[in-house]
């Protein structure tokens, strides 16, 4: 059970926007910046968006991020095929003195 | 560029001890956050523990009691020892840099380690 929640999976059609959620609490996504990593099959996450909304050099504009409350959101517009991955999205937990991880959705591109 | 390194062993009997290590090319040992994360096979990503930029280690509490952490400032390596596995400890385990800036943010490839009798 992981601490940050996410929707298990996502998808859309090419061209379309989606959006992946990610839940939290007062103790992690309501007091700290939120990251968004991507991860393809058999590799490391690799980093997606930082401090809620920025992105990473080389990261497309499609991808965008924000966060109210205690809740953050990933949305990829004009989906593209090469999309398809898992989504992670990460934040510190003061309560556990460490960093927490949603469970992580898997993009489906239909 | 920044590339991190990790290496150990892959297939364990339970009880034995996990040990993995880290080290990364083009950053310096100092000054960064050194941590171990693992993914259970179709789950989610879960923090193991973490050596701060100011030398502090920090455990998740629900392994600690199992949890080994060292750090070599002369190898610049950063490694990791589980006691006592069980199958609930099979995972790729990564290794993880990140910098006091948000966006320095770097991932080992992983290595699977599988605990079968």
């Amino acid at each position: 059970q992981s601490v940050l929640t996410q929707p298990p999976s996502a998808s859309g059609s090419p061209g379309q926007r989606v959006a992946i959620s990610c839940s939290g609490s007062s103790s992690n996504i309501g007091s700290y910046t939120v990251k968004w990593y991507r991860q393809l099959p058999g590799t490391a996450p690799k980093l997606l968006i930082y401090t809620d909304n920025q992105r990473p050099s080389g990261v497309p504009d499609r991808f965008s991020g924000s966060k109210s409350g205690t809740s953050a959101s990933l949305v990829i517009s004009g989906l593209q095929s090469e999309d398809e991955a898992d989504y992670h999205c990460a934040t510190w937990d003061n309560s556990l003195n460490g960093p927490v991880f949603g469970g992580g959705t898997k993009l489906t591109v239909l | 560029q920044v590339q991190v390194q990790q290496w150990g062993a892959g297939l364990l009997k339970p009880s034995e001890t996990l040990s993995l290590t880290c080290t990364a090319y083009g950053a310096s040992f100092r000054g960064y956050n050194w941590k171990w994360v693992r993914q259970p096979p179709g789950k989610g990503l879960e923090w193991i523990a973490e050596k701060d930029h100011s030398g502090t280690i920090n455990y998740n509490p629900s392994l600690k009691s199992r949890l080994t952490i060292s750090v070599d400032t002369s190898t610049k390596q950063f490694s990791l020892k589980l006691s006592s596995v069980t199958a609930a400890d099979t995972a790729v385990y990564f290794c993880q840099l990140s910098g006091i800036a948000d966006y320095f943010d770097y991932w080992g490839p992983g290595t699977m380690v599988t605990v079968s009798s």
